[in-house]
């Protein structure tokens, strides 16, 4: 089983400070995929990279996989309470269109 | 939004009951998938297709089954409910392309008393 660590685990912040959040692995993947969900609901797509350090922006999130494509973090810069969620890192190793998920990573955003 | 139904959304059962969940896909989406959250532990993968009739077992399959007799119909059967299966439980759907993009369902919260 690949297993996907990502730290931390709880994150509270106020608005306008930035964060990272990191998820890590001993395994490769072909693509490395972050989602966000708010509560009942399912995860939402953000991002998909693909190449060994490639970096993608999004608005105020940036996203970068690692040259190795083991590891990926995700930057928030000025966090927002709408920024606040559940994030979840998943990789795809190509098998079968299988992603195995990260334990996710609970931000909370206040004024 | 993709289009993907969960029903039921909301069920409460008792120990050893069978239950099934029903997940519905306008998408026409080739691979589709059941997956289970809980606290500590992410998404967890329970059991995936990629194609009418074609099934295959994830990571925490145990006591769960599925099966798919139409491209737009995937169910999930507990067959005789535990407490350890209390959980939420997200159906997924994916063409296999496009970056491999999973959409997911809004969820069906299953409580095994």
């Amino acid at each position: 089983t690949q297993l996907l660590e990502q730290s931390p685990q709880f994150l509270s912040i106020q608005e306008g400070e930035n964060l990272t959040v990191y998820c890590n692995s001993s395994s490769v993947f072909s693509s490395l995929q972050w989602y966000r969900q708010e509560p009942g609901e399912g995860p939402v797509l953000l991002v998909t990279v693909v190449t060994g350090g490639e970096v993608k922006k999004l608005k105020r999130l940036t996203f970068q996989f690692g040259d190795a494509r083991k590891d990926s973090s995700l930057h928030i810069t000025a966090a927002q309470p709408g920024d606040t969620g559940l994030y979840l890192c998943a990789g795809h190793t190509g098998t079968a269109s299988k992603l195995t998920f990260g334990t996710g990573t609970r931000l909370q955003v206040t004024l | 939004d993709a289009g993907i139904t969960q029903s039921p959304r909301h069920k409460v059962t008792e120990t050893g009951t069978p239950v099934t969940l029903r997940c519905h896909q306008t998408e026409n989406h080739r691979y589709m998938y059941w997956y289970r959250q809980d606290p500590g532990h992410g998404l967890r993968l329970i059991h995936y297709s990629y194609g009418v009739k074609d099934t295959d077992k994830g990571e925490v399959s145990d006591g769960y089954s599925v099966s798919r007799s139409k491209t737009e119909d995937f169910l999930l059967t507990l067959e005789s409910a535990t407490s350890s299966q209390t959980s939420v439980y997200f159906c997924a759907i994916s063409d296999g392309r496009s970056g491999n993009t999973i959409y997911f369902g809004e969820g069906s919260w299953l409580t095994v008393v």
